[in-house]
């Protein structure tokens, strides 16, 4: 168990539909990171939040939208969903910041399937 | 900018066999972190070892070696007494020290275990 939480675990939606996915970060892990990964491919950088403030963008499309609370815990928004969205959705959280080594952990996932 | 190349799609090795996956890394900075992650069939994503590279000592982790060549930009990962549990895909993975934390992930290589 890696401390990362996610839900819901699965998830079945239309096209067309709005959903979004919930990640609980580490305890004292002040960055959350989402990632999105398709059947038998890589991991695909979302984005990254920072104690609450965006740091880095990947490959996010206009649809999609994240945001970190106060409590640290992340929403990951995903819109007007397309067939080619169903895909695994990771969140991971770390430590990092300036001299501190900071490796991720990964929550088990969010199983997305679009209809 | 910083890329991470996995040259190799799939590897295979015997069982009780010692297994060799390579990484290489592209990047200006003098310090930063590399990491290996490995994918099970349960999708879930598990930190296998870390390296600072200012460290020249390579990490080591039970039966997991990693031989970290800082001038060559290589960090491959030896799997040694390869067990049927290693079948996975695993990732090598980079994060500067500073700026916006934001992990770069290889490709993955697809490691399988004959019996």
């Amino acid at each position: 168990d890696s401390g990362v939480t996610q839900t819901p675990k699965h998830l079945i939606t239309a096209t067309g539909q709005r959903v979004t996915l919930r990640c609980s970060p580490r305890s004292g892990d002040l960055s959350v990171y989402w990632y999105q990964q398709s059947l038998d491919q890589g991991l695909q950088f979302l984005i990254q939040y920072y104690n609450g403030e965006e740091r880095a963008k990947g490959n996010i499309l206009e649809r999609f939208s994240a945001q970190q609370f106060p409590d640290l815990h992340s929403e990951l928004n995903l819109s007007s969903l397309e067939l080619g969205d169903s895909a695994l959705y990771f969140c991971a959280s770390s430590v990092a910041s300036q001299g501190l080594m900071g490796e991720q952990y990964f929550g088990p996932g969010t199983r997305l399937t679009v209809t | 900018a910083q890329t991470v190349t996995q040259s190799q799609p799939e590897m295979s090795v015997q069982e009780a066999e010692t297994v060799t996956l390579s990484c290489t890394y592209d990047t200006s900075e003098s310090d930063y972190y590399l990491f290996w992650y490995k994918q099970p069939p349960s999708r879930q994503m598990i930190l296998v070892i870390r390296q600072e590279a200012y460290k020249q000592q390579n990490a080591t982790e039970n039966r997991f070696s990693v031989n970290f060549q800082k001038a060559a930009k290589s960090f491959s990962l030896k799997i040694s007494d390869s067990q049927l549990g290693d079948a996975a895909m695993y990732f090598c993975a980079y994060r500067s020290p500073s700026g916006t934390y934001k992990y770069i992930f290889g490709t993955g290589t697809r490691l399988k275990v004959l019996a």
